[in-house]
């Protein structure tokens, strides 16, 4: 079965401070991967996605960045952390056939002070 | 350009009343629509979906259904219960495409 992992579960960081948030899934090949933002009193807002090794799709312009080095891995991170990068991120798998759910890791609670 | 709407962030329903929640969408070519139950400090998990070609789909308590012609959907549950309380997301999908979510309405199950 599909199982996803996503770590830390809370990070505080400074403001300027660099990010790197890790995701993982187990139990499939080739699938597609999301992050989301739930942001404070707002709803899931997709980031990024990628389809495969090496290729990311951005949906808003933002100071975070996303990269794939390989199959089960997806890395959201920052080079400098602003304050309205806090947030809850969530890590999704997409369902392995058209028309299906989405899979979501337990989420990042990202603090930045 | 919010695709997918849901107009109501909070709604409280009493024990064993039907709790109801409403979403809209804009985008026509959505095919396929699901709803997941989000408590804090964890990951959505699917509660129901259900695709297109159909206007109601039911799993034990909780109802979907689909209104193409409004472009309106809503998940009924019925009877609530107290651990039903958490926000609900609605989404929608076009194919393969990436799923679309709505703003979440927190849902609150009074004793």
């Amino acid at each position: 079965s599909q199982t996803i992992h996503q770590w830390p579960a809370t990070l505080v960081q400074p403001v300027g401070s660099p990010l790197s948030l890790e995701c993982t899934v187990e139990g499939t090949s080739n699938p597609n991967l999301y992050w989301y933002r739930q942001a404070a009193g707002r709803g899931l807002q997709l980031l990024f996605y990628s389809v495969g090794i090496g290729q990311i799709s951005s949906e808003v312009p933002q100071n975070l960045s996303a990269s794939r080095p390989q199959d089960r891995q997806f890395i959201l991170s920052s080079k400098k952390l602003l304050l309205s990068d806090s947030g809850f991120y969530l890590c999704a798998l997409g369902g392995e056939v058209v028309n299906t759910e989405a899979f979501f890791g337990q989420g990042t609670r990202l603090t930045v002070v | 350009d919010q695709q997918v709407k849901q107009n109501s962030p909070s709604l409280s329903v009493q024990e064993g009343r039907i709790s109801i929640l409403n979403c809209d969408y804009t985008n026509s070519m959505f095919d396929y629509f699901l709803w997941y139950k989000k408590y804090p400090a964890e990951g959505p998990t699917f509660l129901i979906s259900i695709s297109s070609i159909k206007d109601k789909n039911e799993d034990g308590r909780f109802t979907v259904f689909l209104n193409k012609s409004a472009k309106h959907l809503s998940l009924h549950i019925v009877p609530s219960q107290p651990g039903d309380s958490a926000v609900y997301f609605c989404a929608a999908s076009r194919g393969a495409q990436k799923l679309v979510f709505g703003q979440g309405t927190r849902l609150t199950i009074n004793p």
